[in-house]
């Protein structure tokens, strides 16, 4: 079955902790990106990668630092400098070059 | 600055009743999205329109690049499209970055 996945579904830390979330894809797609959804607002840019070992910053990466080692995986650490992390994180990625993002089923972190 | 405006936010429908959300853009676009978020945060891509009119089962989505307005149309609603509807559109001067509009939140009743 091919797709993307988000790892966990819940996640929660006490401030002042990083915390990885994993998303991993095997879609054999170059792009992926990273979004953050908060209630009543549309998801916003954090990072994205469009090919192995590259990244850019999106819209608020402030806070966020992600790793593209491997063409499949592409994690996002949220750092303690993040200032409301509390928040549901969505991976996507994409055939590069192409509009249509396939995305992960998010993963909910509860910063306490 | 709201790029993408969504209208309404929240709409409450009985089962078989025609649906229309609406979506209106600011910014010059290559594309535009409709997406549909599930109650477990799901989300998957409905359509993708650059020009004219797409169709798939019960929905029907439209642009008018002119006005810079879009529209998704459900016919005879059901219960099971009770979602978030979320329009995103493609700012045609960045690298394939998204811009999402807030969504508009669905519920049909039986």
């Amino acid at each position: 079955d091919g797709g993307i996945t988000q790892s966990p579904k819940y996640l929660f830390r006490k401030e002042g902790q990083n915390v990885t979330l994993s998303c991993e894809q095997n879609l054999n797609h170059d792009a992926m990106y990273w979004y953050r959804q908060d209630p009543g607002q549309g998801l916003r840019l954090i990072y994205y990668s469009q090919i192995v070992n590259d990244f850019q910053k999106g819209d608020i990466a402030e806070g966020y630092s992600v790793s593209r080692e491997k063409k499949e995986s592409f994690p996002l650490t949220v750092t303690s400098a993040q200032k409301n992390p509390t928040a549901f994180y969505l991976c996507a990625s994409s055939i590069a070059g192409t509009d249509t993002q396939y995305f992960g089923p998010g993963t909910r972190l509860t910063v306490l | 600055k709201n790029e993408v405006e969504q209208s309404p936010q929240n709409l409450t429908a009985q089962e078989g009743e025609f649906i229309t959300i609406n979506c209106s853009y600011s910014v010059g676009i290559s594309a535009l999205h409709w997406l549909q978020q599930h109650p477990g945060g799901g989300i998957v891509s409905l359509f993708m329109l650059s020009s004219g009119k797409k169709k798939h089962g019960r929905l029907i989505a439209t642009i008018n690049i002119q006005e810079k307005h879009s529209s998704l149309h459900i016919t005879a609603s059901h219960p099971r499209d009770s979602a978030v509807y979320i329009c995103a559109v493609r700012d045609g001067g960045s690298q394939g970055n998204l811009i999402f509009g807030k969504g508009t939140k669905l519920s049909v009743k039986p």
